[in-house]
């Protein structure tokens, strides 16, 4: 398997443009998560979902992100409209919840740049 | 809910040397433990993982680290380091059957010729 797959690995954007980050889960995984690393405040978790259901959206920052998981293959993080402050690296991850096993495997990451 | 403290920042240590990083959680559950390693411009790599059974684990790379349920500790270890092992390393938490994972704010392990 070709691990977890994110795209675009880098955006530059101006402030307020629409932005979406898309990721590819590991196939047969059944969670999938996005992350923001920043400097100041480290990874946060924004979002998972299981078996393609948001479970927990309590770390989007604002009703300007919104994620999607259409199917078990594909997510999409959207940033409508962008801010400077957005600026970071988001992470993908996807992991198999079932059998004690809760390894998360991260994709490479989109380093997002606001100006 | 959980949480993670990494109380080092930054790690400096001559190759060969041992070092340890430091590693507490805080839970009202009981919990699984994680360590990740980042290398610059990568994702996050699970370096080893504690479920259940015994507290000493050992994970990738000569990496060991051991669960310490009286004191909340995970701290990582590893007897003689390398260049290569520079990177930044994440403890992480979840509750024991869940899958949503808190990260500390990682520490910056630097190795030094």
């Amino acid at each position: 398997d070709a691990g977890v797959i994110q795209s675009p690995r880098h955006e530059v954007t101006e402030m307020g443009q629409e932005v979406t980050l898309r990721c590819k889960p590991i196939s047969g995984h059944n969670s999938l998560f996005w992350y923001r690393q920043t400097m100041m405040r480290g990874l946060e978790l924004l979002i998972y979902f299981n078996n393609n259901v948001p479970i927990d959206d309590s770390g989007m920052p604002e009703d300007r992100f919104s994620a999607k998981m259409p199917n078990a293959s594909f997510s999409t993080l959207k940033i409508q409209p962008s801010e400077p402050r957005d600026s970071a690296v988001y992470f993908c991850a996807s992991s198999f919840q079932g059998g004690g096993n809760t390894e998360a495997f991260f994709g490479q990451g989109t380093r997002l740049t606001v100006v | 809910a959980q949480s993670v403290t990494q109380l080092d920042s930054q790690v400096p240590v001559f190759e060969e040397a041992p070092v340890e990083l430091r590693c507490n959680y805080s839970s009202s559950v009981s919990v699984y433990l994680f360590w990740y390693v980042q290398y610059p411009n990568q994702g996050l790599q699970l370096l080893l993982k504690y479920l259940s059974g015994s507290t000493l684990v050992k994970g990738i790379n000569g990496f060991e680290a051991e669960f310490n349920k009286s004191q909340t500790s995970f701290h990582l270890r590893k007897p003689s380091v390398h260049i290569s092992d520079t990177a930044e390393y994440f403890c992480a938490v979840s509750e024991t059957g869940g899958n949503k994972l808190t990260f500390g704010t990682g520490t910056q392990l630097k190795v030094e010729l």
